[in-house]
């Protein structure tokens, strides 16, 4: 198992362009979810999905979108970054519904905005 | 707000020491508290997940205990390691907001050889 796979590791972006962070997981894990993590402000959920077609907001979901088309994936879209975007993204995934809700974590994709 | 905190914010030992990391939370009403290791630069390792019907987990030389009544867990790390410098995270999943972890600030240990 490969667990929880990120793309790409690291991104530089100027402002105003658009990219997509990809994940991936291999444990047909239901629940999915992004975070950011920023000193000083710890780790913040962006947008989490429970499943194929399902997907909602975080605290912080401004200037992101998401969609869920598979099981396995789970990507999330800047529309137009911005400085405050720079940051360390993580993706991560659990089972849902079963109790468990033990969290895995990809390795990090980290942005710069200029 | 449901909130959870992590004291100290940095501890700096010598190799052998056995040492305890404290993490508390606002609200008795938990799903789980997960414990994760961090090292610079990388993801997010999960070391122990301890369910709110248990008491402690176990792995190797750690220990996490949980006493939801007072809010609080512990990290235990036996006989403390160079390897286990890292950033240690504490993370609970509230029962209202069931659809997230919410994270202390952690606390960045160090282990001196």
């Amino acid at each position: 198992n490969a667990g929880v796979t990120q793309t790409p590791k690291f991104q530089v972006l100027k402002t105003g362009q658009s990219m997509t962070l990809q994940c991936a997981q291999d444990m047909n894990h239901e629940y999915m979810s992004w975070y950011r993590q920023d000193p000083g402000m710890g780790l913040r959920l962006i947008h989490y999905s429970v499943g194929a077609g399902i997907t909602d907001q975080g605290e912080v979901p401004n200037g992101y979108n998401v969609s869920r088309s598979t099981t396995e994936d789970f990507p999330l879209r800047l529309l137009s970054a911005a400085p405050s975007q720079t940051s360390v993204y993580f993706c991560a995934s659990s089972s849902w519904g079963d109790g468990n809700y033990e969290q895995y974590f990809g390795p990090g994709t980290r942005l710069t905005v200029t | 707000k449901q909130e959870v905190t992590q004291i100290p914010a940095a501890l700096s030992v010598p190799e052998g020491e056995n040492l305890v990391l404290n993490c508390s939370f606002t609200d008795s009403a938990i799903y789980n508290l997960q414990w994760f290791r961090q090292d610079p630069g990388k993801g997010l390792t999960s070391l122990l997940l301890i369910q709110s019907s248990q008491r402690e987990q176990t792995s190797g030389r750690l220990n996490a205990s949980l006493d939801k009544s007072s809010g609080r867990s512990t990290l235990y790390i036996a006989a403390s390691q160079p390897g286990d410098s890292a950033t240690y995270l504490c993370a609970v999943r509230f029962m209202d907001s069931s659809y997230k972890l919410i994270f202390g600030s952690g606390t960045r240990l160090l282990v001196r050889p």
